[in-house]
C-alpha cells in the first residue's frame, strides 16, 4: 500500500537556525511528492512539489526539499527559520493507482515551532 | 484571483442530525475534492469530481455521506445522520486539470462538531 510517514509530531527550532521537517514515502514506481503548510484556522497552502529532474526542489517562502530515492525521503528544509514559519506541515504523495487523477495521500503532519 | 470558498466556517450539531457544507472552487478548475481532516491527522480524501462526474468516492461512507456537483462548478457535501466520529474539519480543494500533476488549492475548511 502507498503511504507517507512524518516521523516527528513536532519540531522545535530557534529563529535564524536551519530547519528540517522529515518525510518518508512508500510507493510503487516513481513518486510525485508534495509539501503543504497549514496555518491556524486556514486551509492548506501548497509549498512545493517534486515530479522529476533535480533532486533539490525550491518552493515558496524560502523553503526547499531534497528528494532522495535510495532513502525514500523528501525532507523539507529552510536555511534560516522565522517565527512566522510556525505552522503545521504536511507531506503528500500522489496515489499512483488513481488512474491518472491527482489523488493525494497525506502524512499525519508535523508541527513546526520556531522560537524567538 | 479568488480562492476556494467554503461555508459555513463552523457548525455544531447533535448526533443523528443532518448537515450540509458548500464549496465554490476557483473559477475554471475542473477538479474538485472533499477531504475530511480529523484532529491530529492528515486530510483524507472523501470524494473527487472531474467536472460534474465522480472519479473517486472509495473512502466516502455512502450510508451517511453524499455529495453532488450538479453543474460542474460548486458542490455540496451532506451528512445524514451525523455521528460523533464525524467531528472534523471538512476541506474543499480544486485543481485545474483532472489528469496531470497540478497542485491543489484548498479552502479554509468547515469545522464540524457533533455532540
Amino acid at each position: 500500500a502507498q503511504s507517507v510517514a512524518q516521523p516527528e509530531d513536532q519540531v522545535n527550532v530557534a529563529e535564524g537556525n536551519p530547519l528540517t521537517v522529515k518525510c518518508t514515502y512508500s510507493v510503487s514506481g516513481n513518486p510525485y511528492l508534495f509539501w503543504y503548510v497549514q496555518y491556524p484556522n486556514r486551509g492548506l497552502q501548497f509549498l512545493l512539489k517534486y515530479i522529476t529532474g533535480d533532486n533539490l526542489v525550491k518552493g515558496s517562502y524560502g523553503f526547499e526539499a531534497e528528494f532522495n530515492k535510495s532513502q525514500t525521503s523528501f525532507h523539507l528544509k529552510k536555511p534560516s527559520a522565522l517565527v512566522s514559519d510556525s505552522a503545521l506541515y504536511f507531506c503528500a504523495v500522489r496515489d499512483m493507482a488513481s488512474g491518472g487523477y491527482n489523488k493525494l495521500i497525506f502524512g499525519a503532519g508535523t508541527r513546526l515551532a520556531v522560537h524567538p | 484571483e479568488a480562492g476556494v470558498a467554503q461555508s459555513p466556517r463552523y457548525k455544531i450539531i447533535e448526533k443523528r442530525q443532518s448537515v450540509a457544507f458548500w464549496c465554490n472552487p476557483i473559477s475554471g478548475h475542473a477538479t474538485l475534492y472533499w477531504y475530511q481532516q480529523i484532529l491530529g491527522q492528515g486530510p483524507k480524501l472523501l470524494i473527487q469530481f472531474q467536472n460534474n462526474g465522480v472519479v473517486d468516492d472509495s473512502q466516502l461512507p455512502k450510508d451517511r455521506f453524499s455529495a453532488e456537483r450538479l453543474k460542474g462548478v460548486d458542490s455540496t457535501l451532506k451528512i445524514q445522520p451525523a455521528k460523533l466520529e464525524d467531528s472534523a474539519v471538512y476541506l474543499c480543494a480544486s485543481s485545474s486539470e483532472g489528469q496531470g500533476i497540478y497542485e491543489q488549492y484548498f479552502g479554509p475548511g468547515t469545522r464540524l462538531t457533533v455532540t
